[in-house]
């Protein structure tokens, strides 16, 4: 099966500095990739996704990259604020219109900004 | 426009009691998925229903079943409760299933187990 491994677990940057998170797959069928935003006892969030026919989503100040060779996938903030601290996961999804829409969950990256 | 709502959002329950947790899609949404989240991970899948039936399983025992109404509703239940049973249970709906179709979830259910 999938599985989705994120990096780093914790991380701590200054406000208005940039922020990235990185994730790795390892089925080269997923070709959905969403991340969620969950902030202490609330549910995931969507903040963006993106899908193996494109390499580079951009939202304000959230961006996604795709690397389908490398199988990996790296979320982007930049000019960081307070309210942007929170976990994020990532995850991907192989469903086809004839399958599920699993989705795998990476482990969680704990970010907190530092004002 | 309502989102995914989950009921209830709190209970606790003894080990080897039974639970019974409900959700209701967004409004049009006809696929719905179940997750697990214990403290301190990410969602693990349970179940997705499309159309009242499933259409995928995660790895979890035969103690968790679930289910989809006409109305597109759905039940998970948890059968003979084990204290590792206690998470926050997620509902997801899409619009329609397949790869590439926007997930949201509902606020989840937080599940005691003592």
């Amino acid at each position: 099966g999938e599985n989705v491994e994120q990096h780093p677990s914790t991380l701590s940057v200054q406000e208005g500095d940039s922020a990235v998170i990185k994730c790795t797959y390892s089925d080269s069928a997923s070709n959905y990739f969403p991340w969620y935003k969950q902030e202490l006892g609330k549910r995931p969030q969507l903040i963006i996704d993106i899908r193996s026919n494109v390499g580079e989503k951009k939202d304000q100040r959230i961006a996604v990259t795709l690397n389908k060779t490398a199988k990996h996938f790296s979320l982007h903030i930049t000019e960081t604020q307070p309210e942007d601290s929170a976990v994020y996961f990532c995850a991907a999804s192989r469903g086809s219109n004839f399958g599920n829409e699993k989705l795998t969950f990476g482990t969680g990256t704990r970010l907190t900004i530092i004002p | 426009d309502a989102g995914v709502t989950q009921s209830p959002t709190h209970l606790i329950k003894t080990r080897g009691q039974q639970v019974t947790l409900r959700c209701s899609p967004i409004s049009g949404h006809k696929s719905v998925s179940w997750y697990q989240q214990v403290l301190g991970q990410g969602p693990q899948f349970i179940f997705q229903y499309y159309e009242k039936e499933e259409r995928g399983r995660g790895n979890f025992p035969d103690r968790f079943s679930a289910r989809q109404f006409p109305n597109y509703s759905s039940e998970l239940n948890v059968n003979a409760l084990l204290l590792g049973d206690s998470a926050l249970y997620l509902c997801a709906s899409s619009l329609r299933q397949g790869a590439g179709n926007t997930i949201y979830f509902g606020e989840g259910s937080w599940l005691t187990v003592v």
